[in-house]
């Protein structure tokens, strides 16, 4: 069965300082593994997504590896701002079924 | 605007109560999802469905309901048969797998309902 960790579990910055999120998965066989972002009392939105065939995916800010062998992403946020505080989960889908098995997630505070 | 809508945002239900979260998607995605939060946790996966007329149990099925008559729609009955209900109800779509190279498997999400027991 797939395990999703993500440590920390918080995170607090200054603003300006680079961000460094990391995501541990158990099953290699994995299909992709996804990013989101959730605001308090809110859904998720989706950040970036890693098929399992590339090693990175980048948008913006955000840039997100993926190590398939050693079964770890990162998500790298440059240059945080104060609106960046959020949590962050990842979840890698299976290979088949489709599931979405989620980590704890990583709750930041980036402050001014 | 295409996307995910949960209704209602924040629902009370009684002891003893069925309750019924509605899900609506027109992002064209076969497959849907039911996931469940509770403070400071991860999502555990309750029911997913990748096609209509389908659907399967995931982590935590016991005392919650699905039925997918429409491609559009997934909705879950939280029964009077589980016994902690109170938590934050997250629905999701995507494509259940690529069927041509242009199609992702990005999963998006509504904006979750917030269940309460009184």
């Amino acid at each position: 069965k797939q395990e999703v960790t993500q440590i920390p579990a918080a995170l607090s910055v200054p603003e300006g300082e680079n961000l460094v999120l990391n995501c541990s998965f158990t099953d290699s066989a994995i299909y992709n593994l996804q990013w989101f972002r959730q605001d308090p009392g809110k859904g998720l939105t989706s950040l970036l997504l890693i098929q399992s065939s590339q090693r990175e995916q980048t948008s913006g800010r955000l840039n997100a590896s993926l190590d398939k062998s050693s079964g770890r992403s990162t998500l790298y946020i440059a240059a945080s701002q104060p609106g960046d505080s959020a949590t962050y989960l990842c979840a890698a889908m299976k290979a088949a079924g489709n599931k979405l098995t989620f980590g704890g997630g990583t709750r930041v505070l980036v402050k001014p | 605007d295409g996307g995910i809508t949960q209704s209602p945002k924040y629902l009370f239900r009684k002891e003893g109560q069925n309750v019924t979260l509605s899900c609506e998607q027109n992002l064209n995605h076969d497959a849907m999802y039911w996931y469940r939060q509770d403070p400071g946790q991860g999502l555990r996966l309750i029911y997913y469905s990748q096609i209509v007329n389908d659907f399967q149990k995931g982590d935590i099925a016991e005392g919650y309901s699905v039925s997918r008559e429409k491609k559009e729609s997934f909705p879950l009955t939280v029964t009077s048969a589980q016994k902690n209900p109170t938590a934050f109800y997250l629905c999701a779509s995507s494509h259940p797998e690529v069927r041509q190279l242009a199609m992702n498997t990005e999963a998006f999400f509504g904006q979750g309902t917030r269940l309460t027991v009184v």
